[in-house]
């Protein structure tokens, strides 16, 4: 079964450091992986996605995302955060791109940012 | 201009009630979500529906019942609330008709308490 893990629930850090999140997915073929973010009180925005090509992303708001197909990984990455992005993160897999009604969700990293 | 609306934000109703939450996307999508966030943060889909046509409905009491009166409004009513509908409920839409879709597209949740 499809699966996606995000072993870290809740991750702090200072501000100005940088951040790794990290999600494993299990999944049979090429899988269609996204990150997303939750700020208190607001829905989920799409922070990056990875569907083909090249295995490094950006997206929003300065993160990267580095899909690693030996270790089944799509980790999250920020060289210097800041205090805004204290919220819930999100990792998600899709079968393709073409269909992402149904995503399997990881469980969510709350990320807290001490000034 | 909000790409994707939910009405109302908060809904605090005692158990028995039936209620009502309403979405609505101007993004031109042809599908529609509702998904149901518990206190853990946990993100299940409910429904799904594509140009009016259910196309998801996972394991879900038949209290909840979704109505599409048209491919930008897909609406969520709840009979008979228990304690245990309260959560967060989010709608989302999404391009799926196309070989590339667009990722999700949230509102920004509707807090459901039953009392």
């Amino acid at each position: 079964a499809q699966s996606v893990t995000q072993p870290d629930i809740h991750i702090t850090v200072s501000e100005g450091a940088s951040l790794e999140l990290r999600c494993n997915y299990s999944y049979g073929a090429t899988p269609y992986l996204f990150w997303y973010v939750q700020s208190p009180g607001q829905g989920l925005q799409l922070l990056l996605k990875y569907f083909s090509g090249d295995t490094l992303v950006q997206g929003i708001k300065g993160f990267e995302a580095e899909f690693k197909r030996s270790q089944s990984s799509f980790n999250l990455r920020k060289p210097s955060v800041h205090w805004s992005d204290a919220a819930e993160y999100f990792c998600a897999v899709a079968r393709d791109a073409g269909n992402n009604r149904k995503l399997i969700w990881g469980l969510g990293t709350s990320l807290a940012v001490n000034p | 201009d909000t790409a994707v609306s939910q009405t109302p934000k908060y809904l605090v109703t005692q158990m028995g009630n039936d209620k009502s939450i309403k979405c609505e996307q101007n993004l031109g999508h042809d599908t529609m979500y509702w998904y149901k966030q518990d206190s853990k943060k946990f993100l299940k889909i409910m429904f799904s529906y594509n140009n009016k046509e259910l196309i998801i409905n996972e394991t879900v009491p038949n209290r909840f019942s979704p109505k599409s009166p048209d491919k930008a409004h897909l609406n969520l009513h709840i009979n008979s609330l228990e304690l245990g509908d309260s959560a967060v409920y989010f709608c989302a839409s999404s391009q799926v008709g196309s070989r590339a879709s667009s990722p999700l597209h949230f509102g920004n949740g509707t807090r459901l308490t039953v009392t």
